[in-house]
């Protein structure tokens, strides 16, 4: 079965420290893969996705994300982390691009001035 | 701006009772689906719909059933609630041939 992994539930880095979070796909072929972030109280914001092509995607809010399939993962980068970035972060993947999306557990990000 | 809305974002509701919760999307998306939310468990669908009076099972269906009687609006319902259904309930869509899902704010509900 299809499934996500995000080995981290909790991290916590400094202001203008860089960042990545983790995210393991389990899947026989290249899913669509996503990023979303929630603030607290929100719902979900899409941050970035991957479908095909150049493996090293840009999103929102400077944060980028590579496609490594080798190690089927798909992790998430920003070089200097902002306070505002203290959030919950999901991975997701899709069969295809109509499909639903199943969501990793979620890594909630502290971040300290 | 597009928007997916949920009718309340805090419930609270007694055991047994049927709870119905609401969520309507301006951008004619064919798509729409429940999730709940919950500590260390992420994101679990519950129920989807690609189309108007169509209804999918998601991963954890028990217990819940949906109405989707217009595009527009997709509706969950806890037939009778318990307290293991006290959770975060996060409606979604997305247009065919898009995958983007558009969340709402989500409606924290708990069964006491």
């Amino acid at each position: 079965a299809q499934s996500v992994t995000q080995p981290d539930i909790h991290i916590t880095v400094s202001e203008g420290a860089s960042l990545e979070l983790r995210c393991n796909y389990s899947y026989g072929a290249t899913p669509y893969l996503f990023w979303y972030v929630q603030s607290p109280g929100q719902g979900l914001q899409l941050l970035l996705k991957y479908f095909s092509g150049d493996t090293l995607v840009q999103g929102i809010k400077g944060f980028e994300a590579e496609f490594k399939r080798s190690q089927s993962s798909f992790n998430l980068r920003k070089p200097s982390v902002h306070w505002s970035d203290a959030a919950e972060y999901f991975c997701a993947v899709a069969l295809t691009n109509t499909d639903k999306l199943i969501f990793g557990t979620g890594t909630r990000l502290q971040v300290f001035p | 701006d597009v928007k997916v809305t949920q009718s309340s974002r805090y419930l609270v509701k007694r055991t047994g009772e049927k709870v119905f919760l609401e969520c309507v999307q301006d951008m004619d998306h064919e798509n729409m689906f429940w999730y709940r939310q919950d500590p260390g468990l992420g994101l679990r669908l519950i129920y989807f719909s690609y189309d108007v009076k169509m209804k999918e099972k998601g991963d954890i269906p028990e217990g819940y059933s949906v109405s989707r009687e217009k595009k527009e609006r997709f509706s969950l319902i806890l037939e009778s609630a318990s307290t293991n259904q006290t959770s975060m309930y996060l409606c979604a869509s997305t247009s065919t041939g898009n995958t983007e899902a558009f969340f709402g704010q989500g409606t924290r509900l708990t069964v006491v």
